[in-house]
């Protein structure tokens, strides 16, 4: 089974801090994403990644940045945190061609206070 | 610009059948993905529709009309572990990637 982990479960974090947020799978999945998902909202593609050290901006990606230097691990940063980035934030990951599913971890719920 | 639609919420008793409609407008199409997610935890795969028609898997079906940007997921039989939100997200074309446009989710509840 596929297993995807993100590092925290829940983060508290204050306006103007820079906050990292960690990703990692463990079946060598080329494609990597980071999604926010906000109440009536749905999910939504902030940032993702097709292999080491390169990245895509999605829908949102005002206030982020990511980073993947290695092909497993792939980082999303708030560069400078603000209340409006309070939000569940999910990790995903999939193997090529397109139509493979994208596999889930079980989230961050991030506060900014 | 993208729109999916899936209603808000369901409510439905356990033994029964229900059907979670998706109607989507978006700029491409490679196919249509379904996902549960319970409350708290991360989004799980059920089902993926790139052709019209009926895909059948256990207690779990999904349909797809691709001439009328509509799906449904079918839920027979229900237990009270199907209990969850039901996300339909459309596959968008032409970006070489994979790119997902979700819906808000349906949340449905099954009671005893």
């Amino acid at each position: 089974d596929v297993k995807v982990t993100q590092s925290s479960r829940y983060l508290v974090k204050r306006t103007g801090e820079k906050v990292f947020l960690e990703c990692v799978q463990d079946m060598d999945h080329e494609n990597m994403f980071w999604y926010r998902q906000d109440p009536g909202l749905g999910l939504r593609l902030i940032y993702f990644s097709y292999d080491v050290k390169m990245k895509e901006k999605g829908d949102i990606p005002e206030g982020y940045s990511v980073s993947r230097e290695k092909k497993e691990r792939f980082s999303l940063i708030l560069e400078s945190a603000s209340t409006n980035q309070t939000s569940m934030y999910l990790c995903a990951s999939h193997l090529n061609p397109v139509n493979q599913p994208q596999h889930f971890g079980d989230g961050t719920r991030l506060s900014i206070l | 610009g993208q729109n999916i639609d899936q209603p808000t919420e369901m409510t439905a008793t356990e033994g029964a059948i229900v059907q979670i409609n998706c109607t989507y407008q978006t700029s491409g199409f490679n196919g249509l993905f379904w996902y549960q997610q319970h409350a708290g935890e991360a989004p799980t795969f059920l089902s993926y529709n790139v052709l019209d028609g009926l895909e059948e898997k256990g207690r779990f079906s999904s349909f797809l009309s691709r001439s009328k940007g509509y799906s449904y997921l079918l839920l027979k039989e229900l237990q009270m572990k199907d209990s969850a939100s039901y996300l339909c997200a459309v596959e968008v074309a032409n970006t070489g990637f994979q790119k997902l446009v979700f819906g808000t989710g349906t949340r449905l509840l099954v009671s005893p």
